[in-house]
């Protein structure tokens, strides 16, 4: 595998679910991201990682939590999601946070 | 308030016909433009850096420049390989590790 993997590709659940996200980055990075994307809406950073510590968090509610236990590895979990969460959750990887971002392909994740 | 806006919204061209993207920005103090392209249902993909006004980055048919104000991607004889949405970001110059996104322009390219 190469650049940034993210799995699902594809996630339906229903409101009262558990789910996570999982994003892997086989580029030596040592940032991470978590982003929302939806229609018609910049990308929205959500969460922030360097060096496996959080750094950013963007008023984000809680039922998503974020978790990285090493530089490589970042997970996104999911609990008692409203439909207005559905979108595309893009995982984007940096050399050192201040350079350019690599993303996944993302997951597409619908709340029903 | 840092903001970024690009134009058009939406961009309909003629294989071999040139043209413009344009990305405004409002961020005391640029530390680095960003442009990606993002294909339906992918997540964007790296093109270019710009770091200060007058500098130019090519890569095949795409070439970005850097003012003050503003950054344009021009496409140079497109291809329909080169339909996709185009997306402009800027470093948040308080917090390097925040990218602000513009809502992209949607290009595509008819044969």
């Amino acid at each position: 595998e190469t650049g940034v993997t993210q799995t699902p590709r594809h996630l339906v659940m229903g409101m009262t679910n558990k789910k996570s996200l999982k994003c892997e980055q086989h580029l030596g990075h040592n940032a991470m991201y978590w982003y929302k994307q939806s229609a018609k809406k910049p990308l929205e950073l959500m969460f922030v990682y360097s060096l496996e510590e959080r750094v950013e968090n963007n008023s984000v509610p809680s039922r998503f939590s974020p978790e990285c236990p090493n530089s490589s590895h970042l997970f996104l979990h999911l609990h008692t999601l409203q439909p207005e969460d559905s979108a595309l959750y893009l995982c984007a990887s940096s050399p050192d946070g201040y350079n350019e971002q690599f993303f996944g392909p993302g997951t597409r994740l619908t709340v029903l | 308030e840092d903001q970024v806006t690009q134009s058009p919204e939406a961009l309909r061209l003629q294989e071999g016909e040139s043209s413009s993207l344009n990305c405004s920005y409002t961020v005391s103090g640029l530390r680095g433009l960003f442009w990606y392209r993002q294909d339906p249902g992918k997540g964007p993909e790296f093109l270019f850096t710009l770091y200060s006004a007058g500098e130019e980055k090519e890569k095949e048919r795409l070439k970005a420049t850097l003012t003050k104000k503003e950054s344009f991607l021009h496409i140079t004889a497109p291809k329909p390989e080169d339909s996709a949405t185009y997306l402009c970001a800027v470093q948040d110059p308080y917090n390097t590790d925040k990218l602000i996104f513009g809502t992209g322009t949607r290009l595509q390219v008819f044969p």
